[in-house]
């Protein structure tokens, strides 16, 4: 079951402008992160934000966080072609032994040279 | 540099197969987790596991089953692949808790089932 859902699907834009991606989840959560795909890789973390917190910063990333809205963004600055991948955000509920994470479906950002 | 290591980029296998894929961690994680991964669809949990021999069916399990023997290593085994079960898999690690870091994935391994 998807528990965050990222919009736009794809996003293209220009090298040296910024980005911004949003998600917007169901229910409570504990931390929601961000993670980045390049073509045919696995994940990377990108960067985490605690349910308590509500912006955070890390390098060209600013993550912020709306408990009462549920929903999240995730700004990349001064875009680079490099920066061209999928990034998808995912849902932490719970601590717990059998705790997990559920992502969503991504986004698709293409940056133009 | 940690991470986690899975055996395969690209399998083709037959319908029908027993299919093995290996996942290895170094960073002495408890939870294990293998995804897989299609268009439109994003990420599914297929298994975890948050200790040796302990496994957690996850959102979509038919079809699959997983051993987990040691610490470090997770496999998922599909009985007798079919072609739905063409995929991108991926594995991933994490901390008891999941912890702060968040996931370390794998490369993935793309399964063709012909």
């Amino acid at each position: 079951s998807q528990q965050g859902e990222e919009d736009p699907q794809a996003l293209s834009i220009q090298e040296g402008e910024n980005a911004t991606m949003n998600c917007s989840y169901k229910t409570s959560i504990n931390n929601l992160q961000w993670y980045r795909q390049n073509s045919g890789r696995g994940l990377v973390h990108l960067i985490l934000i605690r349910s308590n917190e509500r912006e955070k910063h890390s390098g060209r990333l600013r993550v912020t966080l709306d408990t009462s809205k549920k929903s999240s963004s995730l700004l990349i600055t001064a875009s680079r072609a490099a920066d061209t991948a999928s990034y998808f955000c995912a849902t932490f509920v719970s601590p717990g032994a059998n705790s997990k994470l559920t992502f969503g479906k991504g986004i698709t950002l293409s940056v133009r040279p | 540099d940690v991470k986690v290591t899975q055996s395969s980029r690209y399998l083709v296998k037959r319908t029908g197969e027993k299919v093995f894929l290996e996942c290895v961690q170094d960073m002495d994680h408890e939870n294990m987790f293998w995804y897989r991964q299609d268009p439109g669809l994003g990420l599914r949990l297929i298994y975890f596991s948050y200790d040796v021999k302990m496994k957690e069916k996850g959102d979509i399990p038919e079809g699959y089953s997983v051993s987990r023997e040691k610490k470090e290593r997770f496999s998922l085994i599909l009985e007798s692949a079919s072609t739905n079960q063409t995929s991108m898999y991926l594995c991933a690690s994490s901390r008891f808790g999941q912890g702060a870091k968040g996931y370390t994935f794998g490369s993935g391994t793309r399964l063709t089932v012909v």
